[in-house]
């Protein structure tokens, strides 16, 4: 266990709509990472937050959007839900800002939009 | 984009037995980490090697980078069905700027067979 939480672990939603995902970081972690991962594919990365502001963001749309609070729990929310848009979302704490070295997962949401 | 390519997509070998996995990348990097995911839950890092290393040990596992020909191998050693999963390279190629992501293959499935 890593200690990052995330909820819902299973979701379901309709084209069109718009989601919440929500992660609660390991304690003392002020960095997360939010990754997308389809089926079959390595996660590929969404944005990072620090201190409740984007730090940097990869190649998905701005209906990509995402929060990190004071306590430096984050949310990821997604507009406009298209099919593709179904995968395993995965969110990673991590104590030490501009550097990739271990980062920590929750165990992920599973979105599927039909 | 992937960054990483794991070799082979699938291995599947008997309890005891040693698995290899190969990862290879395509630009320079500061560190590589393996990940390991069961049944497309969350990431559970494994170990981390800097590019400054070329062997880096933790219990059953043995990892090795060979810069010079952007590779890193994996080798899970007198392997368990408990080590049933799915394995990630990732690299932090791509970050710097404002951006510290990791960029992930697309994995190697290992079946461990009793």
């Amino acid at each position: 266990e890593t200690g990052v939480t995330q909820s819902p672990t299973h979701l379901i939603k309709t084209r069109g709509q718009q989601v919440t995902l929500r992660c609660s970081s390991q304690s003392g972690h002020n960095t997360v990472s939010w990754y997308q991962q389809a089926l079959g594919q390595g996660p590929q990365f969404i944005f990072q937050y620090y201190r409740e502001e984007e730090n940097g963001r990869g190649n998905f749309p701005p209906r990509f959007s995402g929060l990190q609070f004071p306590n430096y729990s984050s949310e990821l929310n997604v507009n406009a839900l298209e099919l593709d848009d179904s995968a395993l979302y995965l969110c990673a704490s991590s104590s030490v800002f501009r550097s990739t070295d271990t980062q920590y997962f929750g165990p992920g949401t599973r979105l599927t939009v039909l | 984009s992937q960054q990483g390519e794991e070799d082979p997509q699938a291995l599947s070998i008997q309890e005891g037995e040693n698995a290899t996995m190969n990862c290879s990348y395509k630009t320079s990097i500061n560190n590589l980490q393996w990940y390991r995911q069961n049944s497309g839950r969350g990431l559970v890092h494994l170990i981390l090697i800097r590019s400054n290393e070329r062997e880096k040990h933790s219990g059953r596992l043995r990892v090795t980078l060979d810069t010079s020909k952007k590779s890193s191998s994996l080798l899970i050693t007198a392997s368990r069905a408990a080590d049933t999963a799915s394995y990630f390279c990732a690299t932090d190629a791509d970050s710097g700027g404002s951006n510290y992501k990791l960029t992930f293959g697309k994995g190697t499935l290992l079946t461990v067979n009793p």
